[in-house]
């Protein structure tokens, strides 16, 4: 069966620090893979999607950017972080051909920035 | 783009009763409505989805109705229990061989009372 996992669970970072929190997933191959935040008390919004190693789409403008060097992790990084960048972080994946590219999450990740 | 809207914000029954949330869209493109529930603290875990090429579809006490020309679909929850008590979020999307670019509603806080 599929797994994800995120790490870390959480974090405090000061204003003006880097950021890199770390998604893999594991028993199944060519997935896409999700950034999704979620502010306090709100929905989900989409920061980023991957169909690919190194195809990286971004959803809004912001301070915050995504890789995925291999085929199942994707990396969610800033070089200085701003206090509006506090949320819940949420890694996801789906596979199209597979259970209809529908859409599991990790545990996410609480990010708080002081 | 889409817009998903999500009602009521906060629901409470007693334990026992029926539960309905509704969630409206506004891209007919979309062809693919999944929901959430997310307890505090973790990641979303799919409930239920359906297509738009049925209307209605069930799953033991919960089951999901959709009406494509009215662009509404709604999640019904029967004989509630406290496990129930989370927060539901109502997703869209048109699914296509590339990533699934949910839409989120804004969430539904259901407490279910004993």
């Amino acid at each position: 069966s599929q797994t994800i996992h995120q790490w870390p669970a959480t974090l405090v970072q000061p204003v003006g620090s880097p950021l890199s929190l770390e998604c893999t997933v594991e028993g199944t191959s060519n997935p896409n893979l999700y950034w999704y935040r979620q502010a306090a008390g709100r929905g989900l919004q989409l920061l980023f999607y991957s169909v690919g190693i190194g195809q990286i789409s971004s959803e809004v403008p912001q301070n915050l950017s995504a890789s995925r060097p291999q085929d199942r992790q994707f990396i969610l990084s800033s070089k200085k972080l701003l206090l509006s960048d506090s949320g819940f972080y949420l890694c996801a994946w789906s596979v199209p051909r597979r259970s209809g590219n529908t859409i599991y999450f990790g545990e996410g990740s609480w990010l708080t920035v002081v | 783009g889409e817009n998903v809207e999500q009602h009521p914000s906060t629901l409470s029954v007693q334990e026992g009763d029926s539960a309905v949330i509704k969630c409206t869209y506004s891209d007919s493109a979309s062809n693919y409505f999944p929901w959430y529930k997310q307890e505090l603290g973790k990641g979303p875990q799919l409930i239920i989805d359906i297509r738009s090429n049925v209307g209605e579809k069930k799953d033991q006490r919960i089951a999901v109705t959709l009406n494509k020309t009215a662009k509404h679909f709604s999640l019904h929850i029967t004989e509630t229990q406290p496990e129930d008590s989370a927060v539901y979020f109502c997703a869209a999307s048109e699914l296509t061989g590339g990533g699934n670019k949910l839409t989120f509603g804004t969430g539904t806080q259901l407490k279910v009372e004993l």
